[in-house]
């Protein structure tokens, strides 16, 4: 099993509509799980970060965190041709290491 | 701000060449960190430095070299490449803080060894 799973896609949806990108890590005892855009040729930019169960909300952004069941996601709503990005969920295992998943790419139609 | 700097974003380089990547924060961030991205894959963990020392090494090897002068520059001494080492090369910095402790990345170092 690898430490953190994410479905690579690609994700697509319409212009305007919500993307639900997931993510599920292995170790318990991670404390810090983040969301990082990339898109083609440029390095990782962190747009969200989350430590506790729940929901945090950024503008259209919202990531949710429940530790019960290892799970993490984005929700990222009125989606724009520009979220079109390469989404990297990344998790900080115990240890220290910030762990990646493999990436969902996600393409927002107009 | 958030900013990690890092030059050069180009490099390309012989085999038998040494170079430096280099990469400066002005965050007060006591960790540093080298990734390596290959096209269309995560970012892998390379070394991490906390408070200036080095704390992990992820089995690289020595044609890699890494390197921090203080506690805002980090370098990758770079010697004796091949070919499979092109990729993007990422620093990255943090607070170091036990648990809730964000990183942040710079824009890379994109490295041809020919």
């Amino acid at each position: 099993q690898k430490e953190v799973e994410q479905n690579s896609g690609p994700l697509s949806v319409p212009e305007g509509a919500i993307a639900s990108l997931n993510c599920t890590y292995s170790d318990r005892g991670s404390q810090s799980f983040f969301w990082y855009r990339q898109y083609s040729g440029k390095s990782p930019e962190l747009i969200m970060f989350i430590y506790s169960n729940g929901d945090k909300e950024d503008g259209r952004f919202t990531a949710q965190l429940n530790k019960a069941s290892q799970y993490v996601s984005l929700l990222i709503r009125d989606s724009q041709p520009s979220d079109s990005a390469t989404y990297l969920c990344a998790v900080k295992a115990t240890g220290g290491k910030l762990i990646f998943g493999q990436g969902t790419t996600l393409q927002v139609k107009p | 701000d958030t900013e990690v700097t890092q030059t050069p974003k180009h490099l390309v380089m012989g085999m038998t060449n040494k170079k430096s990547l280099k990469c400066e924060q002005h965050m007060g961030h006591r960790a540093m960190y080298w990734y390596k991205q290959k096209a269309k894959k995560p970012p892998e963990l390379m070394f991490v430095y906390s408070y200036e020392k080095l704390s992990i090494n992820e089995s690289v090897p020595s044609r890699f070299s890494p390197e921090c002068p203080n506690s805002s520059l980090l370098n990758l001494h770079l010697h004796a490449l091949q070919p499979e080492d092109s990729a993007l090369y990422l620093c990255a910095s943090s607070l170091d803080r036990p648990q809730r402790d964000t990183i942040y990345f710079g824009e890379g170092s994109w490295l041809t060894v020919v």
